[in-house]
């Protein structure tokens, strides 16, 4: 199993550009998540998603959007990319939303907006 | 939203010393809590949970319910130690927006 996988590693924008990210589980989960990690602001929720076809706004969703098409895929687009969504993004996903389900991670993404 | 915190950004401890990174959290209820772990170049991963009641890598969590701290702790800190550490909630817990911790950078001094 490959687990959580993320594409693509790294990624230089123009502001005003779009991009999509895209994440990959193979382990059959229920749940999947974005998140941006920023120095001193920890992990912050972006966008989740409960199941297949739906979407929710996590923490700070504003500038992004998301699908989740098939089960295994939870895409993060960026219509109009800023410099402040300069980030290292992370995708994860859990077998279910129960309260004890573990999250598990991909290996991130970084983004740098010029 | 109900949260979690982490007081410290940064804590360098030495080698062989004892390690407490603390974690409060201020939601009601039965809390179940997680420490995730991010090692240099590497993705997070779960390090432990408190319904386990298990040490990893010789850290425990005790949850304190009178003080709403599940701090980590490790009685003798070793190099390999060194990394982000993050204090987290359950993916849901009624319907609130969870968030993590802002995050521990330990570092241990040889």
């Amino acid at each position: 199993n490959a687990g959580v996988t993320q594409t693509p590693k790294f990624r230089v924008l123009k502001t005003g550009q779009s991009m999509t990210l895209l994440c990959a589980q193979d382990m059959n989960h229920e749940y999947m998540y974005w998140y941006r990690q920023d120095p001193g602001m920890g992990l912050r929720l972006i966008h989740y998603s409960v199941g297949e076809g739906t979407t929710a706004k996590g923490e700070v969703p504003d500038g992004y959007n998301v699908s989740r098409l098939k089960k295994q895929n939870f895409l993060l687009g960026l219509e109009s990319a800023a410099p402040s969504q300069t980030s290292v993004y992370f995708c994860a996903s859990s077998p279910s939303y129960r309260y004890t389900d573990t999250q598990y991670f991909g290996p991130g993404t970084r983004l740098t907006v010029l | 939203a109900q949260r979690v915190t982490q007081p410290e950004k940064l804590l360098s401890v030495f080698k062989g010393a004892p390690v407490e990174l603390k974690c409060n959290y201020s939601y009601s209820g039965s809390p179940e809590l997680f420490w995730y772990v991010q090692y240099s170049r590497q993705r997070l991963q779960l390090l432990l949970r408190h319904i386990s009641r298990e040490s990893i890598k010789g850290f425990t969590a005790d949850l304190n319910k009178g003080e709403t701290s599940f701090h980590l702790k490790k009685p003798f800190a070793q190099e390999e130690d060194s990394a982000m550490y993050y204090c987290a909630p359950p993916p849901n817990f009624g319907n609130e927006k969870l968030t993590f911790g802002t995050g521990t950078r330990l570092t241990i001094i040889p």
